[in-house]
């Protein structure tokens, strides 16, 4: 089983969609979560950082983690043309011997439609 | 600061052939990884290290994959010898402990 899962999609949808990606985890040791973007031919970039169950917001964005079902979510409303990329969550591992390592999902292709 | 910087950004190679990808992480970052990227397998880490010293390199796939950071501002990944099946992208990227990860703009591999 992968430490991280995510289902790679790919994702279509009209400009002004809620659009929601997800990504389970195995590991109770993963604590720090996190969401990055990645354009065509570029390397991935942060989008959003958590550590705590809940709900994070930032504008368009907002971020959710169930630690109890180890379940993490990103919601984008209103979506545009521009959001079109892959997004990929993160989980950093904080605890054991692997301390400090930074594991991905595969990553989901989002693609916003005018 | 310029950011991760890696060499070559497109690398095409034979079957067999020795490759070496180069990384520079940001100054005063502690942590450094590789990772390679795949349509099929997405972006998986293959080795991370801490302080310049390798913590957990379960995700490189053969022997036939090292990698060194002989200090804290230059790592290499090495294949040799090198096989079609590795043709990826290859992601360098560098961090704080538990703070945001910056990428490089990756290494186009292809083996022929």
């Amino acid at each position: 089983q992968k430490e991280v899962e995510q289902d790679p999609g790919p994702l279509s949808v009209p400009e002004g969609a809620i659009v929601s990606l997800n990504c389970t985890y195995s590991n109770s040791a993963f604590q720090y979560f996190m969401w990055y973007r990645q354009y065509s031919r570029k390397g991935p970039e942060l989008l959003m950082y958590t550590y705590s169950s809940g709900n994070k917001e930032d504008g368009r964005f907002t971020a959710q983690v169930d630690k109890s079902s180890k379940y993490i979510s990103l919601f984008i409303r209103d979506s545009q043309p521009s959001d079109s990329a892959t997004y990929l969550c993160a989980i950093y591992n904080a605890g054991g011997t692997s301390y400090g390592k930074l594991t991905f999902g595969q990553g989901t292709i989002l693609t916003v439609h005018p | 600061d310029a950011g991760v910087i890696q060499s070559p950004r497109h690398e095409v190679t034979e079957m067999g052939q020795e490759v070496t990808l180069r990384c520079k992480p940001i100054s005063g970052h502690d942590y450094l990884f590789w990772y390679r990227q795949t349509m099929m397998r997405g972006l998986e880490l293959l080795i991370y290290f801490n302080n310049n010293v390798p913590i957990d390199d379960s995700g490189m796939p053969e022997d036939r994959f090292s990698a060194k950071m002989p200090n804290a501002s230059f790592s290499t990944l090495k294949i040799q010898p090198s096989e079609p099946r590795d043709s990826a992208v290859y992601f360098c990227a560098s961090s704080l402990l538990r703070e945001e990860a910056f990428f490089g703009q990756g290494t186009r591999l292809t083996v022929v």
